[in-house]
């Protein structure tokens, strides 16, 4: 365990309603990450960070913002959420020399 | 641009049987390959990686993947299959040092085994 605590783990909401998903890490790691997975395409990436209030877009990253203004937090908001934001949304961290450490995951049904 | 294709969305085999889960690569410069293992209900976890030492990588679990620059590709295997071992399998490319830089992630393979 990478000291990665994602939350809320479940979350339902309605369509047009902004959303944020939290991410929180213990260990003092400057790059994080935001994926979305959905069945047939694996995980894809939203938006990343490299530092306090860095961060930049990722590959499906339309309808979704990030901000981090502490080193442990990044959060991901849906501003307005819609159907097809109905995922599971990881989030990882860089520890260095080694690859991804995943978070457990936030599953959001928007309905 | 990198990408990884994984051949098989489901893969069912016997407990005690051979596990092949292949995966190819592209990628435009040297790649930094992985394997990752995902439980029901739970986050990725890192099975093993390849960062352009040996080209035999052994991982967690009794699992390995051997690196073949010639056919692109980075296939998963284990000799003997085991109950534990259901799960869903990604294989993922970085195109960085494999630490600041991101992860472009298969769409899995789901991995059965059956008494």
């Amino acid at each position: 365990d990478a000291g990665i605590t994602q939350s809320p783990r479940h979350k339902v909401t309605e369509t047009g309603t902004p959303v944020t998903l939290r991410c929180h890490q213990t260990e003092n790691h400057r790059y994080m990450y935001w994926y979305r997975q959905d069945p047939g395409h694996g995980l894809r990436l939203i938006h990343y960070s490299y530092g306090v209030k860095d961060t930049d877009k990722g590959e499906v990253s339309d309808g979704y913002s990030v901000s981090r203004s502490k080193t442990e937090d990044f959060l991901l908001t849906l501003e307005s959420a819609t159907s097809s934001q109905t995922s599971v949304y990881f989030c990882a961290i860089s520890v260095l020399g080694s690859p991804l450490h995943f978070g457990n995951g936030t599953r959001l049904t928007v309905t | 641009a990198q990408s990884v294709t994984q051949l098989g969305s489901h893969v069912s085999v016997s407990e005690g049987a051979l596990v092949l889960l292949r995966c190819n690569y592209s990628s435009s410069v040297p790649p930094y390959l992985f394997w990752y293992v995902q439980y029901p209900n739970q986050g990725l976890q890192l099975l093993l990686k390849y960062t352009s030492a040996a080209t035999l990588v052994k991982g967690i679990n009794g699992f390995e993947a051997e690196f073949k620059k010639s056919e692109t590709s980075f296939h998963l295997t284990k000799p003997s299959a085991h109950m534990s071992d259901a799960a869903e399998y990604f294989c993922a490319v970085s195109e960085g040092t494999g630490t600041a830089s991101k992860l472009t992630f298969g769409t899995g393979t789901r991995l059965q085994v059956t008494l």
